[in-house]
């Protein structure tokens, strides 16, 4: 059984670009979510998603959107980027119901020039 | 707001000894709290949980997680550390009726031979 993947690994973008990440879920879970981690840092929440819809949102920008699929996978996708955005970027996937931990993906490694 | 402090930004320890890491939390209710293990450019890997019963938690690896509601802490400890051990680690919470994490800052563990 995979666990969560995520891709790319790294990603190179210029300020203004726009990027997209995605990730697929460990096998069985309904929702993903998604987490910034700056270096140095813990992980920051961006959002979650569950039945295709964006359920929780943190404290970001709408630069930073996102979608999930009807097979449970996701996107983050990130406009107008800044330098500010360069971060280890993880994907978490989870079941919707109970006190239910979080798995990670490997993340992926966006650096903004 | 929720928030987690993790007060030691680094601890050291020689292999054999036992190791604590420390956890302390800010939120309102009855929060799940998790530890999560990360090492060089990987994910967060799960190591244990608490949700209710039991103050004492034991989870993989050989290590354990004591909580402590009056004092709002939640210690990671291990009775005899291993090399292997070193790499940061992360305390996390989350109310019953959210989804999303909260996460600390971190301590960076190192074990020495």
């Amino acid at each position: 059984d995979a666990g969560v993947t995520q891709s790319p690994t790294h990603l190179i973008k210029t300020r203004g670009q726009q990027v997209t990440l995605r990730c697929s879920p460990k096998s069985g879970h309904d929702t993903v979510s998604w987490y910034q981690q700056a270096l140095g840092q813990g992980p920051q929440f961006i959002f979650q998603y569950y039945e295709e819809e964006e359920r929780q949102r943190g404290n970001f920008p709408d630069r930073f959107s996102g979608h999930q699929f009807p097979n449970y996978s996701s996107e983050l996708n990130v406009n107008a980027l800044l330098l500010g955005d360069s971060a280890l970027y993880l994907c978490a996937s989870s079941f919707r119901r109970g006190a239910n931990e979080q798995f990670f993906g490997p993340g992926t490694r966006l650096t903004v020039l | 707001a929720q928030s987690v402090a993790q007060p030691e930004d680094q601890v050291n320890v020689a292999e054999g000894n036992p190791l604590t890491v420390k956890c302390t939390y800010s939120v309102s209710g009855n929060p799940y709290l998790f530890w999560y293990v990360q090492y060089p450019n990987r994910g967060l890997q799960f190591l244990l949980k608490y949700i209710t019963g039991d103050n004492l938690v034991k989870g993989s690896y050989g290590f354990e997680a004591e909580f402590n509601k009056s004092q709002t802490s939640f210690h990671l400890k291990k009775p005899s550390a291993l090399v292997s051990d070193s790499a940061l680690y992360f305390c996390a919470v989350r109310l019953p009726y959210g989804q999303n994490f909260v996460f600390g800052p971190g301590t960076r563990l190192s074990a020495l031979p």
